[in-house]
Parts: structure tokens; sequence; C-alpha cells
């Protein structure tokens, strides 16, 4: 099956810095979505982001497809951003998603 | 619309027991997954639903597991003789299945299997 490995595992931040994290994947996907999970579990949707860039707000993602990654920016870094960031791409004509370890990011005051 | 739910939120269990866990999809979602995460891992997917079919299942669903969407709307998720290494949280979501296949989770269900 498709392995997807994110970088960094973990990552510290002072409040107000700037992060990207770093989405590889070895199969060809028809999708794949970006999540932020908090403290409680809830997996939160970020992005539905197959390739192109898109933006929310402080967050912005890009895929490039045909080179197999992904990556999320976090810009001026908040304490709510602390949590684990997913990313599950879908390989194929699966609908599954296909997670990887995720990064987990620490913001500090 | 009020997303995908999930009951119990918690749930505490000897083992061999059985234990049942329900998902409600978001509403006119024809799709359905069931996925188990451990702790510092990624979710892993066990099972999905388009309407009432049951199209695909991993391997990681052993026979001690079932699931079943009698109406093509909830969808539940039985495990029989529980064991320790059940314990996880199990997340249900569900996307439209068409289109823009975005899927959507909910809180999840924390089981501990004692």
């Amino acid at each position: 099956g498709i392995q997807v490995e994110q970088s960094p595992p973990d990552l510290i931040l002072q409040e107000g810095a700037n992060s990207t994290l770093r989405c590889n994947f070895s199969d060809s996907v028809n999708n794949l979505q970006w999540f932020h999970q908090n403290p409680w579990g809830q997996l939160i949707n970020l992005f539905y982001i197959p390739s192109g860039t898109k933006q929310n707000g402080r967050l912005s993602a890009t895929t490039v497809a045909t080179e197999r990654y992904s990556l999320l920016y976090i810009s001026s870094s908040q304490t709510t951003d602390s949590g684990v960031y997913f990313c599950a791409p879908t390989p194929g004509t699966a609908s599954k998603l296909t997670f990887g370890t995720g990064t987990r990011l620490q913001v500090t005051l | 619309d009020t997303g995908v739910s999930q009951n119990p939120r918690h749930k505490i269990t000897k083992r061999g027991q059985n234990v049942t866990f329900r998902c409600d999809p978001i509403s006119e979602h024809n799709r359905l997954y069931w996925y188990r995460q451990t702790l510092g891992q990624g979710p892993e997917f066990l099972t999905y639903f388009q309407n009432e079919a049951q199209l695909e299942k991993s391997r990681l669903l052993s026979d001690r597991f079932s699931a079943e969407r009698p109406k093509g709307s909830f969808s539940t998720l039985e495990i029989q003789r529980t064991e320790q290494g059940d314990s996880a949280m199990y997340l249900c979501a569900s996307s439209s299945g068409w289109g823009i296949n975005e899927q959507f989770f909910g809180p999840g269900t924390r089981l501990t299997v004692l």
C-alpha cells in the first residue's frame, strides 16, 4: 500500500513563528487531506488538496502530485495551533484515507 | 447540519465482553468510514460503506469485528470477546461519495479494555 512520511515528527515554536510541515507519499493520489487533531482527539479538516495551492487565513497548503509531496504552511503561529497535524492521501481509485504518523506541534509563549 | 456524531464517547469494558459503537454521519452523506487510532499513531482504516453496502474491509478487521449500516444512515461497529489490544480510539467519518469526496470525522469513541 501507499507509504506516507511526515516531517518533522516533532516541532516546538515560539508564538509568532512560521513553519512548514512536509508530507511525502509513495504513490499517485486522487485526494489528499490535511487535518489538525486537537488535544481531545477531534480531527479538524484543514484542507482538501489533491493538487495545487490553497490558503485559509494563516494556513496554506501546496500539493505537487507529480512529485508526490504536500506542504502545510503555518504563519504567525498561536498557542491554539498546538496539536498533531496529519496528512492523509487516498491512492489511485481507492476511497480510504491513509494517514501518516503526524507532526506534533507545540507553540509556546 | 450537526456534523458526524458518535456514541458513546468513552467505553470501559472487561476483557471478553462485547461492545457496540454507533456512528451517525452527516445527513445525505452516502459514504461512511470506520478508522482506529492507537496512541502515538495516525488513524488506520477499518472498513467503509456506500449506502448500506460494505465495500471494503481492512485485514485489521478480524472476525471478532462486525460493522453494519442497515438502512444506509447510521452505522454500528461491534467487537466481540474484547481483548486488551482492542483498546484504542474508534473514529467514524462520512463523505458525500461523489465529486469532492472530502471526509469529515466524528469525535471518536475511546475504548479501554481492562
